[in-house]
């Protein structure tokens, strides 16, 4: 199995401030990852895939970066609506992996 | 709208069995592959396993493919999971999910809370 290790596993942030997340992988799994968003009440959200690629709809202060075995999503500008929990995940080769996620809260 | 809502869900004693649903509507069910994945209560995320959008096919966590089977009912657009010799350490939150040819998951339901205890 592909370890994902994801850092930090909190983070604090002000609304307009940017932050950034990273992911990184036992082995390289190419460019092939994907960043997913949890917030209470909501169904989870499919941000990035592809290392860098954003999904319809995901905002552009959202970017994603790296390849191989190291990745990062950042967010810029932060928007009170971008606090929840953040989870990268490989999808490069099974069994697909997930890191442990990030929870990112307002400072 | 794509909808998935999972159903099948409570609390079951160890060592029996439990089958979960997802009904799907929005998008055309069988050309879809479709994943589970769990949540634990700690929120640890763990793929389960998907299976092909004929349902001749499927792919399952090392760990878990001997006690979980996925199956589907394309005149349904129902996803299953059957779940046998339940333990503890099976309670999560169960999402189906919808999954891109690339393996990632690009629709989600809202998760259905298994608990195994006795």
């Amino acid at each position: 199995d592909v370890q994902m290790t994801q850092s930090p596993s909190n983070l604090a942030a002000s609304p307009g401030e940017s932050v950034s997340i990273n992911c990184k992988a036992r082995k390289s799994i190419s460019k092939y990852l994907a960043w997913y968003q949890q917030k209470p009440g909501k169904v989870n959200k499919l941000l990035i895939y592809s290392g860098s690629t954003l999904q319809s709809g995901t905002p552009s202060r959202f970017s994603g970066s790296g390849s191989g075995t190291d990745f990062t999503l950042t967010i810029r500008n932060l928007e009170p609506e971008d606090f929840g929990l953040y989870y990268c995940q490989q999808h490069n080769e099974y069994p697909l992996t997930f890191g442990s996620g990030t929870k990112l809260e307002i400072k | 709208e794509v909808q998935l809502v999972e159903s099948g869900g409570g609390l079951v004693q160890p060592g029996t069995s439990l089958k979960l649903s997802c009904v799907a509507s929005g998008f055309t069910f069988s050309d879809s592959w479709m994943s589970w994945v769990r949540q634990t209560p700690g929120k640890t995320m763990e793929w389960i396993g998907d299976i092909k959008y004929d349902g001749s096919y499927t792919n399952y966590a090392p760990s878990l493919k001997n006690r979980f089977t996925i199956s589907r009912d394309n005149a349904k657009s129902t996803l299953y999971l059957q779940m046998s010799n339940v333990r503890s350490e099976d309670t999560a939150t169960y999402f189906c999910t919808r999954t891109h040819g690339f393996n990632y998951f690009d629709y989600w339901g809202q998760g259905v809370m298994v608990t195994v205890s006795s």
